[in-house]
């Protein structure tokens, strides 16, 4: 089985610029996470969603963040505009009803903000 | 609120060698779980175990061992026989109840290096 997969694993932009980053979870997951990962703040849950659905964007830093899923195989985590201190990993993860707790992760995406 | 610490923050020894990853929690829930997670050199997160708070028995995997203690709110790791390949970053952490789902609140991770 395909595991979460995300895209593209290592981003470098320029300050400004719009990022987006993908995520495919995991079939028949119907949680999906977003995560940051960052040498001060360590992992840190961004926004979730259940069956497409935003549940708690509370994580969100601010407005230049936003998260989308449009269907059941697919979401994205875009930042207009981007800024240094956006540099991270950000991890997205998957999980289903039957077990919600146990988040299966992709292997990130490294974004670079010069 | 849900806090998860991992007073070590890096541990480095010698292969063969037995090494035991601390995790401590504080939660006001009764019902909880607790996981670990590996984040090998490649960057992406594995799980290695969850446990739910009413199954204090320890647990035996291979080379893993965890032990679960409710009464001094740990949940510590041992690896047996270290080998390098178990060079990583170890993460614990704790299921937070939410109205929908759960939440996992992760500590900061020990950094296990291995030497051959």
């Amino acid at each position: 089985d395909a595991g979460v997969i995300q895209s593209p694993r290592h981003e470098v932009t320029e300050m400004g610029q719009e990022v987006t980053l993908r995520c495919k979870p995991i079939s028949g997951h119907d949680y999906l996470f977003w995560y940051r990962q960052t040498m001060m703040r360590g992992l840190e849950l961004l926004i979730y969603f259940n069956n497409n659905v935003p549940i708690d964007d509370s994580g969100m830093p601010e407005d230049r963040f936003s998260a989308k899923m449009p269907n059941a195989s697919f979401s994205t985590l875009k930042i207009q505009p981007s800024e240094p201190r956006d540099s991270a990993v950000y991890f997205c993860a998957s999980s289903f009803r039957g077990s919600i707790d146990i988040q299966y992760f992709g292997a990130g995406t490294r974004l670079s903000v010069l | 609120a849900q806090k998860v610490t991992q007073a070590q923050t890096e541990i480095s020894v010698v292969e063969k060698e037995d090494v035991t990853l601390d995790c401590v929690y504080e939660t006001r829930d009764t019902t909880y779980y607790l996981f670990w997670y590996k984040q090998p050199p490649s960057g992406e997160l594995v799980f290695l175990i969850r446990r739910n708070s009413f199954d204090e028995q320890n647990e035996i995997s291979g080379r893993y061992s965890w032990n679960f203690q409710k009464s001094t709110s740990s949940f510590n790791f041992t690896i047996t026989a270290s080998q390098v390949v178990d060079s990583a970053v170890y993460f614990c952490a704790l299921s937070e109840p939410m109205e929908y789902g759960n939440k996992l609140v992760f500590g900061a991770g020990t950094i296990l290096r291995v030497k051959s």
